[in-house]
């Protein structure tokens, strides 16, 4: 079965801190794989997409890498800040064309000044 | 705004009522995407429309949900006699060709 898992499932640091959220999947051959963002009671918005022959992106303050061999993708976060308190989930596409998305739960940051 | 937008935001309902929710995805996109989300949990995908086509359908969706999309613009999502167990962000996402999906706000449903 095709699974995503996201941990931790909450964490907590001081503002400025650099801060790394891990993602893993089962299955390696993947197509494509997003970060998102869901602020409380809203709805999803796009980070990052990295392409299954992509090794990372990166975007301002937030870096995703890519390690289909391990099954592992991590998004690093530079200097936090509250702002970016929010639920970060990653999903993965196994196949191009319509196949949808399979998410994880998500890691619930809180950044606090 | 040019954003995928879902009516309504938030609807109450009482357990066995029917409700209908509706998502307008971004003008230029032929794909659409229903997923459901409950507390604590990531998306989870329910249909997929292509234009006016019903391409695909979860096993979550049960025999009481029904998806539309007459015109392949706007798409309708129907729950039928709700139970307590339908209660969770119902999302729609659109996208074209190959670009990431695009998320709307969610419509929070609460069923009594």
């Amino acid at each position: 079965k095709q699974e995503v898992t996201q941990i931790p499932a909450a964490l907590s640091v001081p503002e400025g801190e650099n801060l790394v959220l891990n993602c893993s999947f089962t299955d390696s051959a993947i197509y494509n794989l997003q970060w998102f963002r869901q602020d409380p009671g809203k709805g999803l918005t796009s980070l990052l997409l990295i392409q299954s022959s992509q090794r990372e992106q990166t975007s301002g303050r937030l870096n995703a890498s890519l390690d289909k061999s391990s099954g592992r993708s991590t998004l690093y976060i530079a200097a936090s800040q509250p702002g970016d308190s929010a639920t970060y989930l990653c999903a993965v596409k196994w196949n191009s064309g319509n196949t949808p998305l399979v998410f994880g739960k998500g890691t619930r940051l809180s950044v606090i000044a | 705004d040019t954003g995928v937008s879902q009516n309504p935001r938030h609807k109450i309902t009482k357990r066995g009522q029917n409700v209908t929710f509706r998502c307008d995805p971004i003008s230029e996109h032929n794909r659409l995407y229903w997923y459901r989300q409950t507390l604590g949990q990531g998306p989870e995908f329910l249909t997929y429309f292509q234009n006016e086509a019903q391409l695909e359908k979860s096993r979550l969706l049960s025999d009481r949900f029904s998806a539309e999309r007459p015109k392949g613009s706007f798409s309708t999502l129907e729950i039928q006699r709700t139970e307590q167990g339908d209660s969770a962000m119902y999302l729609c996402a659109s996208r074209s060709g190959e670009e990431t999906q695009y998320f709307g706000p969610g419509t929070r449903l609460l069923v009594l």
